[in-house]
């Protein structure tokens, strides 16, 4: 399976300021996901980060809060903006790999972000 | 829109016994069903996947069935032993590899086994 580097893997941010996280993928993908999970829950879909053009976003997230960047088929950036305490929340991205034969989808390490 | 329901959120057993995980999918379109663990501070792993186009699917001590007429799946697990305690995640996403790939999960479910 693709081999994912998340940057950073933690941070703690003063509310009003902007955090970027980073995923490199050791392969070409076609389709990269950026999720977030909030503690003892779930994962939820942000947007699917497509190459070439905007990323497509969920309902209830928006681009001026969330910004992604998709440059190439191996790399994605995702920026949460303007944070407060409520955007604190373990922040994950996944991809497919190119080839269909590929073992399903996988995550990166996740960055764990802290408001103050 | 696209929903998955997980059921139970918690479950304890003994070691030796089995657990069994269900879900159910709203979205009739739905055709790839992974299943993934989580442990304590790390990232999702894909455990087992299967497809529409089988019924069961099986690994070692893991087994996922699949009922599409009443958009229903399940995880089961033998022999559970104490290293299988974590979170489990199913999911339902369809056109695997396609555009309309992203993957909706469960709410979760809490395996504890007990020694």
């Amino acid at each position: 399976s693709a081999v994912i580097s998340q940057k950073p893997s933690r941070d703690i941010c003063q509310r009003g300021t902007s955090l970027t996280i980073q995923c490199q993928v050791d392969s070409q993908v076609t389709m990269m996901f950026w999720y977030r999970q909030q503690p003892g829950q779930s994962l939820t879909l942000i947007a699917t980060a497509n190459q070439g053009s905007e990323a497509t976003y969920e309902s209830g997230f928006v681009i001026d809060k969330f910004p992604i960047s998709r440059p190439n088929l191996t790399f994605s950036t995702l920026t949460v903006s303007n944070m407060s305490p409520e955007d604190s929340s373990i922040y994950l991205c996944s991809v497919v790999p190119a080839s269909s034969q590929a073992y399903g989808y996988t995550f990166g390490s996740g960055t764990r972000l802290t408001v103050v | 829109g696209e929903n998955v329901e997980q059921h139970p959120s918690t479950l304890s057993v003994q070691e030796g016994d089995s657990a069994v995980i269900k879900c159910t999918y709203s979205d009739s379109a739905s055709n790839y069903f992974p299943w993934y663990k989580q442990e304590l501070g790390k990232r999702p792993q894909l455990i087992i996947d299967i497809r529409s186009n089988v019924g069961e699917k099986k690994d070692q001590r893991i087994a996922v069935t699949l009922n599409k007429t009443a958009k229903h799946f399940s995880l089961h697990i033998t022999e559970t032993q104490p290293e299988d305690s974590a979170v489990y995640f199913c999911a339902a996403s369809r056109d695997y590899g396609g555009a309309t790939n992203k993957l909706i999960f469960g709410t979760g479910t809490l395996l504890a086994v007990q020694p």
